[in-house]
């Protein structure tokens, strides 16, 4: 059973251009949702997180968005660079680390 | 530096033969976990720390065995590995935040690439 879903397993965008990642889940008691990205030969790195108390978090260039009532987050990355090209997980979690669940990944490609 | 660090970074084994894949890190973290990636499937988590001697299944623990005797050292272990345990091991770490406030974040390590003939 994937609580946490990335419809998506990859993405071009082009440089300048807006990217979004977009992610789903089902278990309503997730409080806390996060965005790592991942280089090749790397482990994946924290991005930006966002409470369930809050709508929207922003970083820079990165935003992400949380819809509650549609058990929907994603993020955006603007203007997106060639260094953004990456594979992006989705996690989610609640009673603090006890548990996080990752989504299967979406690979994003910037064309310069 | 900040880090977590995995050895080995790759390791072809055998069926059956024991292994021990380690992981140290050096913020002082209480939480410790340990991940694995296969594609089309995502991370995967296998076992967890709350912290020294406190240790608990995550989705996926069978054929694998985890101990914390120390802060900084999570070593996961497969006592008779399976073809079906080739993957890309990550081991990750963080701290305890109050929630609301600052929201939890791990610190993965570079991946331990085991495959198992």
């Amino acid at each position: 059973d994937q609580q946490v879903k990335q419809n998506s397993p990859s993405l071009s965008v082009q440089e300048g251009r807006i990217s979004i990642l977009n992610c789903d889940y089902t278990n309503s008691m997730f409080d806390y949702f996060l965005w790592y990205k991942k280089y090749p030969a790397e482990g994946p790195t924290f991005l930006i997180s966002i409470s369930s108390i809050k709508d929207k978090n922003e970083d820079g260039r990165f935003t992400v968005f949380l819809n509650k009532s549609a058990k929907h987050l994603s993020l955006h990355i603007v203007p997106s660079q060639p260094g953004d090209s990456a594979v992006y997980f989705c996690a989610a979690g609640y009673g603090g680390y006890q548990k996080v669940t990752f989504g299967t990944g979406t690979k994003l490609q910037v064309i310069p | 530096e900040a880090q977590v660090t995995q050895n080995p970074r790759y390791l072809i084994t055998v069926t059956g033969k024991k292994l021990t894949v380690t992981c140290s890190q050096n913020m002082n973290h209480e939480y410790m976990s340990w991940y694995r990636q296969d594609p089309g499937l995502g991370l995967r988590q296998i076992y967890y720390s709350m912290n020294v001697e406190v240790t608990d299944k995550g989705d996926v623990p069978e054929g694998y065995k985890v101990s914390r005797k120390e802060k900084r050292n999570f070593p996961l272990i497969l006592e008779s590995p399976s073809p079906n345990q080739t993957s890309l091991y990550f081991c990750a770490s963080g701290e305890f935040r109050d929630r609301g406030r600052k929201t939890d974040t791990q610190y993965f390590g570079p991946g331990t690439r085991l495959t198992v003939l």
